[in-house]
This record gives C-alpha cells, structure tokens and sequence, in this order.
C-alpha cells in the first residue's frame, strides 16, 4: 500500500497569511493525487486533482504542486471560511490511500 | 445538482449486521463508479470499498474484506454496504462517495455520511 504523510499535522494562521502543507507519498505516484477540504460536521470537498488543477468553484488563492512523492497545498491570503482539515489522497493504486490530514486553525 | 443520501446506520452490538443505503440524484448514476469512505470518530479518512459501473469490479479494503459486501442497484439509483461481524473499530461515519475518471480518479461528490457504532 501507498502510505501518505502530510505535515505539519496542525497549523496556526492568520486571515491574510499564506499556508502551505505538505503531502509526502511513500511510492511514486506521478500527479495522481487530490486535496481536500473538510469542516467540522460536514463531508469532505474536493479541492484539487491530478496534484494541481484546481476544481470549479474554487477559489483562486488555493493552489496545489508537485509530483512524483513530494506535493504541497498553498493558501494564499487565508480566509475565515479556510479554516479547515485538509487531507491529501492517492489516486493511483487501490487501496486508495489519504494522509493524515492538516487542521489550519485561527492563530 | 449531485446529491448523495445515505441512510440506515445506527447502533450494534459486536458481532452484529447491518446495510446502510446511500441514494443518488442528479446524475446518471449507472454511468459512474461509486465508493464507501469512512471516517472514525476523530481521525482520518479511510477508504472501504469500490464498485464499478455494472458492478462487473470491486475492491475491499484488507480491514473489511470477508465482512463487507458493496452492491449497488441502478435501476434505484442506489449504492449498499453490507456489514457482517461488525468491530468497534468500524465505529465511523460512512460517506458514499462518487468516483470520477474525468478528474483523475478522485471522489468528487460525497454524501453526508452515516454513523454506524458497534458497542454493547
């Protein structure tokens, strides 16, 4: 199985900052691989596909790279609405695997 | 508008059965594969199971596998997970979830998901 490692499990921020997590994968993956978004009490939201095409609906200031094992997530200028989880997940091999999750929290 | 209802989880005792049902709308769900996540109080999200259009593929998670059975029926437009020798470490919210080629292989609607707890 291909295990995914996100860090740092927890962030502090400000509206206005710039975040970014990362997701390590323990196996090539190429770009096969997604960004969500969840908030407390609610089903997970898809952000972005294939490590960087960012879905419709979705704001701008999300933005996702990388690829092979290492990928990241960015949030640029943090909005109240951001503060989330945020988990990676693998889309190239079943079992379909996600990290741990990142919880950006109001510093 | 995609939407995904799922119904039918509760309380059961270790040991026990149960199906939820997860019913689909605005959208040709015969046409799409489908999936059940889960996520246990707290934690992460983990992926269970997967059918295919025509239920002709699925997968099993190791952790489920020879206790959960998926199914789905399109002339309902319906998805099912059978759960048999239930553990508390199935204790989670069970999300059904659309699969789709066309965004790289990611889940891109989700239900609101079902709690199932197994305890005694």
């Amino acid at each position: 199985d291909i295990q995914m490692t996100q860090s740092p499990s927890s962030v502090s921020a400000s509206v206005g900052d710039r975040v970014t997590i990362t997701c390590r994968a323990s196996h090539g993956i190429g770009r096969w691989l997604a960004w969500y978004q969840q908030k407390p009490g609610k089903a997970p939201k898809l952000l972005i596909s294939a490590a960087s095409s960012l879905q419709s609906a979705v704001p701008s200031r999300f933005s996702g790279s990388g690829s092979g094992t290492d990928f990241t997530l960015t949030i640029s200028n943090l909005q109240p609405e951001d503060f989330a989880t945020y988990f990676c997940q693998q889309t190239k091999n079943v079992p379909w695997t996600f990290g741990q999750g990142t919880k950006v929290e109001i510093k | 508008e995609v939407q995904l209802v799922e119904s039918g989880g509760g309380l059961v005792q270790p040991g026990g059965s149960l199906r939820i049902s997860c019913t689909a709308s605005g959208f040709t769900f015969s046409s799409y594969e489908m999936n059940w996540v889960r996520q246990a109080p707290g934690k992460g999200l983990e992926w269970v199971s997967y059918i295919s259009v025509s239920g002709s593929t699925i997968y099993y998670a190791d952790s489920v596998k020879g206790r959960f059975t998926i199914s789905r029926d399109d002339a309902r437009n319906s998805l099912y997970l059978q759960m048999n020798t239930l553990r508390a470490e199935d204790t989670a919210v069970y999300f059904c979830v659309r699969y789709s080629e066309v965004t790289a292989g990611t889940f891109d609607y989700w239900g609101q998901g079902t709690l199932v707890t197994v305890s005694s």
